[in-house]
């Protein structure tokens, strides 16, 4: 069964500096991997999306990549701001139900970013 | 910006009180999904339909049920409250053939 896990469990940065968060799954067959930001008491809103065939995906700031092989991605963000406080989750769709939205997710890390 | 709501946002009630998470979404998605979320932890799908009259469960066995109607209604709804069903139920949908989910806000619910 595929477990995702994301280290580490909580981090706090000052402003402005480029940061690592990292996820591992299990399984190596997904159908591809996601970053999720959620902020306290909100749903999730989704930053990137990387296919399987995929190595990695930016979006402004953010840029997260993935290693299938080594069951591994990370969430790189550069020049961080207060605004970047959240809890970021990884999730993978598994490769034979990839098109069902049966995300596994991770437990989260939960970012602080000091002014 | 994704257009998907859910009501009531907060909730505490009795046990043994039946209830109700609405969840609706304007954009025509075919897929709509339920999670759960305890305080700490990991996401868990306990529902999803693929479209009206599709209903399936996921992985997290749940005492609610859901219905699909409508392409974008799918309530959730528990016939008896107990405490053991506090957390937060999160309501998604995605177009078909993609992964892609768009997260309502949470409905956070607390059974006394």
């Amino acid at each position: 069964k595929q477990e995702v896990t994301q280290i580490p469990a909580a981090l706090s940065v000052p402003e402005g500096e480029n940061l690592v968060l990292n996820c591992s799954f299990t399984d190596s067959a997904i159908y591809n991997l996601q970053w999720f930001r959620q902020d306290p008491g909100k749903g999730l809103t989704s930053l990137l999306l990387i296919q399987s065939s995929q190595r990695e995906q930016t979006s402004g700031r953010l840029n997260a990549s993935l290693d299938k092989s080594s069951g591994r991605s990370t969430l790189y963000i550069a020049a961080s701001q207060p605004g970047d406080s959240a809890t970021y989750l990884c999730a993978s769709a598994p490769e034979d139900g990839g098109s069902q939205g049966n995300l596994i997710f991770g437990k989260g890390t939960k970012l602080s970013v000091k002014p | 910006e994704a257009d998907i709501y859910q009501t009531p946002r907060y909730l505490v009630i009795g046990t043994g009180k039946k209830i109700t998470l609405e969840c609706s979404q304007t954009m025509g998605h075919d897929k709509m999904y339920w999670y759960q979320q305890d305080p700490g932890m990991e996401l868990h799908l306990i529902h999803y339909s693929y479209g009206v009259n599709s209903t399936e469960k996921g992985d997290l066995s749940s005492e609610s049920t859901v219905s699909r109607i409508r392409t974008e209604h799918f309530p959730l709804t528990l016939e008896s409250a107990r405490p053991s069903h506090t957390s937060q139920y999160l309501c998604a949908s995605s177009e078909w053939g993609s992964i892609e989910l768009f997260f309502g806000e949470g409905s956070r619910l607390t059974v006394l």
